[in-house]
């Protein structure tokens, strides 16, 4: 069964710093691997989506990487900014198997950004 | 366009009510989905649906709950003899072709319904 595990689960940090999150996923056989920010009291907004065959994504401040062999995803947002604080989402779609359409969820990690 | 809607926003049900939620997905869209995100967890697959077709209810945590979607539109998740261990966001998501592995499409979420046994 696939687990999907996000470090660390907060992070508090001040303005202008760059972050690394991470996602680590136990079944390498994945089709694409997604990030999403979650802001309270709202579904999911998709940030990223990387293909099993790429290596990196890459929208404005927002760099995301994927080692499918290692089973690790990084989320590097450069310059934060107060608006970035949020719960950011991991997940993973399976690559075979009748289910390859489930996507399988980290915890999130908890991102504040001070002023 | 617009995007995934749910109704209500958020619920409040007493322990043994049954209760309904509702989903509009993006318009065309054959795939829908249903999340459960319990506080502080990420959230877990419920059921899916092709067009009319319940392809997959493997998610569902008993036979309280049952989803549904008559025209290959609108879904209603409907729970019913509500328990404490009920209370979740619960998420719904659409997206724009069948979920073959030849050719995956993105899943678009809606706002959650936020449900409250108490």
């Amino acid at each position: 069964k696939q687990e999907v595990t996000q470090i660390p689960a907060a992070l508090s940090v001040p303005e202008g710093e760059n972050l690394v999150l991470n996602c680590s996923f136990t079944d390498s056989a994945i089709y694409n691997l997604q990030w999403f920010r979650q802001d309270p009291g709202k579904g999911l907004t998709s940030l990223l989506l990387i293909q099993s065959s790429q290596r990196e994504q890459t929208s404005g401040r927002l760099n995301a990487s994927l080692d499918k062999s290692s089973g690790r995803s990084t989320l590097y947002i450069a310059a934060s900014q107060p608006g970035d604080s949020a719960t950011y989402l991991c997940a993973v779609r399976l690559g075979s198997g009748g289910s390859n359409y489930k996507l399988t969820f980290g915890k999130g990690t908890l991102l504040t950004v001070n002023p | 366009g617009a995007g995934v809607s749910q109704s209500p926003r958020y619920k409040v049900a007493k322990r043994g009510q049954d209760v309904a939620l509702r989903c509009d997905p993006i318009s065309g869209h054959v795939s829908l989905f249903w999340y459960q995100q319990a506080l502080g967890q990420g959230p877990e697959f419920l059921t899916y649906f092709q067009n009319e077709a319940q392809l997959d209810k493997s998610g569902l945590p008993s036979d309280r709950f049952f989803a549904e979607r008559p025209e290959g539109s609108v879904s209603t998740l409907k729970i019913q003899r509500t328990q404490q261990e009920d209370s979740a966001v619960y998420l719904c998501a659409s997206s724009l072709g069948p979920q073959r592995l030849a050719f995956a499409y993105e899943q678009y979420f809606g706002p959650g319904t936020r449900l409250t046994v108490t």
